[in-house]
């Protein structure tokens, strides 16, 4: 079975710019989560999609951030305009049900120049 | 806002030594704690996920206690070899379905 697979692995992008980033979930599970890991900080989470609604975006740091799921399928997470502040590890996670095991994607490491 | 607090920050053991390390987290809402084993440019490996007061959990040379009265967990590995070298996360689940991570342990085992 394939697991959680994020792409771009890696971006390197100037401030100002648009970057999104894409998750496909592992097949069948309708809990899609974001995180973000900021240089020496924590793990953080962003928000919570239950199939294509989204179920919780408390940590969404701001209106820049605009997740999608359309279908509720893979979902993009897109960055408009990107800050240096922005910078990190960019993390999705997915899970079949609401409790349990959350199942974490290689992350794509955002760069903001 | 939750406080997940892990300790030490980062370990040195040689090959061969067993080790454990705390997550401490908040007692109240307990819903489940999770633990991770996450090498750099890899997923984060889930371990183990414990519900219940006093749960142990074990996965080869590795295991973990849980005590959600008092709000720690320790996870020990017994027997430290080269490739167990690799950040150890965990992380908190009250009510709501977020996780919230502590700072990680780093763990180095040299041969």
């Amino acid at each position: 079975e394939a697991g959680v697979t994020q792409f771009p692995s890696h971006s390197v992008i100037e401030k100002g710019q648009t970057v999104t980033l894409r998750c496909d979930p592992i097949s069948g599970h309708d809990n899609l989560y974001w995180y973000r890991r900021v240089m020496g900080k924590e793990i953080k989470f962003l928000l919570h999609f239950v199939k294509e609604s989204k179920q919780d975006e408390s940590g969404m740091p701001n209106n820049r951030f605009l997740a999608e799921r359309t279908g509720g399928t893979y979902s993009t997470l897109k960055v408009q305009p990107a800050e240096l502040e922005d910078s990190g590890v960019y993390f999705c996670a997915s899970s079949p049900g609401t409790v349990g095991t959350q199942y974490f994607g290689p992350g794509t490491r955002l760069l903001v120049l | 806002i939750l406080n997940v607090e892990q300790s030490p920050q980062s370990l040195h053991v040689q090959e061969g030594d067993s080790t454990n390390f705390t997550c401490s987290f908040p007692s109240s809402n307990f819903y489940a704690l999770h633990w991770y084993r996450w090498e750099t440019a890899k997923s984060p490996e889930a371990l183990f996920v414990m519900t219940l007061n006093g749960d142990e959990k074990k996965k080869g040379r590795i295991s973990a206690t849980l005590n959600t009265k008092e709000g720690y967990s320790y996870l020990y590995i017994k027997g430290s070899q080269p490739e167990d070298s690799a950040t150890y996360l965990c992380a908190f689940n009250n009510a709501g379905n977020m996780l919230t991570f502590g700072g990680g342990t780093r763990l180095m085992v040299k041969p």
